[in-house]
């Protein structure tokens, strides 16, 4: 069974940073591009960053561009999301997904597995 | 990274069909066959119903079928249940990201 398990989250001052991490099991982790999707409270979805099944092609949206860096350990099935100079409006549930199809780039299928995400708070 | 334009709400009975679409750009929808769409339910993850425009993943009922026709993405659900009630999402790769539409609530008469 494909289980994804977000983790990291938590209440963060602006200008701060926080890592989250995604545990990956079921499936052949270094086979599939990654990627991490936010949900504001109350808002849409929103693709923040993905990273190919080498780490050799990786995105960002402009709204974290600079700030956000992802990256992933395949030796341990884990994703990692390090979030930099926070703002108020990167507060959201945070979702790691996978993308359906093997040896992608960041040109995403589609999201066919999602992690139950972590909740990101930034406030002073 | 304009987000896609989706209907804020559609509603329909069961048993009727219904329609979303889902209008980008040449730049996204236009130019790659790289559409999905996803169902979200109140405090559930999305799930995906459709990829790649028009597949469906295991599972999914065949009520759902996704199509494309330009720039415009559509997403059809036939034969209306009530657990169809909920949000959904385009999604559609624009060359060096991904773009989500800003989601649309079906809701079951």
């Amino acid at each position: 069974e494909v289980q994804l398990v977000d983790s990291g989250g938590g209440l963060v001052q602006p200008g701060r940073s926080l890592r989250l991490s995604c545990a990956a099991s079921g499936f052949t982790f270094d086979d599939y591009a990654m990627h991490w999707v936010r949900q504001a409270p109350g808002k849409g979805l929103e693709w923040v960053s993905g990273i190919s099944w080498n780490s050799g092609s990786i995105g960002y949206a402009d709204s974290v561009k600079g700030r956000f860096i992802i990256s992933r350990d395949n030796a341990k099935n884990s994703l990692y999301l390090q979030m930099n100079s926070l703002r108020a409006e990167d507060t959201a549930l945070y979702y790691c997904a996978k993308d359906h199809n093997p040896y992608r780039g960041i040109a995403v299928a589609g999201f066919d597995y999602w992690g139950q995400g972590t909740l990101v708070t930034v406030s002073s | 990274q304009s987000a896609l334009t989706q209907p804020a709400s559609v509603s329909g009975s069961p048993g009727q069909s219904i329609t979303i679409s889902c209008t980008g750009t040449s730049s996204d929808v236009g130019t790659y066959n790289l559409v999905s769409w996803y169902q979200q339910h109140p405090g559930k993850a999305p799930k995906l119903m459709v990829y790649e425009g028009s597949k469906r993943p295991s599972g999914v009922s065949n009520r759902f079928s996704g199509s494309k026709s330009g720039n415009t993405a559509s997403l059809t659900i036939s034969g209306l249940q009530a657990e169809d009630e909920a949000d959904y999402y385009c999604c559609s790769y624009a060359g060096t990201s991904t773009v989500f539409g800003g989601g649309t609530k079906l809701t079951v008469l």
